[in-house]
């Protein structure tokens, strides 16, 4: 069965230094997404991807964060600098592109565990 | 008002039970609702997803829609150990980003 990957699975990085998430959807997928889930609480959206182009990204903090999709298919979210309430698990997701009306279904992957100290 | 509201438990009930998990919506032009499973430390799992009122039933999991009262719920019967766990909530709109709930996390008593 296909599965999205994440990678690294942990990464523990001091604050003011830059990490890097890497996400492979679902072969197919046309749309992916990026999550924060703050312990406690649900998945927040912090882009949404329709092939390479930025669908939403209203939530992402642009003065640090960035996520790029180049070729539409692997993405990179990137953090630049860290601050201590970054800490947080970062999922991916990915969905086959909606057909009128609804969002379709969305697969995650197993998210990378983000420690800032 | 929360735009997915969920009560965060621990919802406890004891083994062979049935476990309902409730989930209210604020959007009323909401058409598309899903039921996650997490267990701690890992992924969102997709268990169930509705679109129409009604009962949908996969399993031992049967979800539950009523448009007009913005209400979506899950039913797990003969409740197994196995399935403790948080379950998320999730709601969308045409065209619009999934909103969560912050998830109800159930606990299934041997």
């Amino acid at each position: 069965e296909a599965e999205v990957a994440q990678s690294p699975r942990y990464k523990i990085t001091e604050k003011s230094q830059a990490v890097a998430f890497w996400c492979d959807p679902i072969s197919g997928h046309a749309t992916l997404y990026w999550y924060r889930q703050i312990l406690g609480q649900g998945p927040e959206l912090l882009v949404q991807f329709q092939d390479e182009s930025v669908v939403d990204d209203s939530q992402l903090p642009k003065d640090r964060f960035s996520a790029e999709r180049l070729k539409g298919v692997d993405s990179t979210l990137k953090i630049q600098p860290a601050e201590l309430g970054d800490s947080a698990m970062y999922l991916c997701a990915s969905s086959r592109k909606g057909t009128s009306g609804g969002t379709d279904t969305q697969y995650f992957g197993p998210g990378t565990r983000l420690t800032v100290l | 008002q929360k735009e997915v509201e969920q009560n965060s438990g621990p919802l406890s009930v004891p083994e062979g039970a049935i476990a309902s998990l409730n989930c209210t919506y604020s959007d009323r032009g909401s058409q598309s609702f899903f039921w996650y499973r997490q267990y701690s430390g890992k992924s969102p799992e997709l268990i169930m997803s509705i679109y129409s009122n009604g009962d949908k039933e996969d399993g031992r999991f049967t979800a539950q829609l009523n448009k007009a009262s913005q209400y979506v719920s899950l039913l797990i019967r003969d409740s197994q150990p196995s399935d403790s766990a948080t379950y998320l909530c999730a709601v969308n709109r045409a065209y619009q980003k999934v909103t969560f709930g912050t998830g109800t996390k159930l606990q299934v008593i041997p």
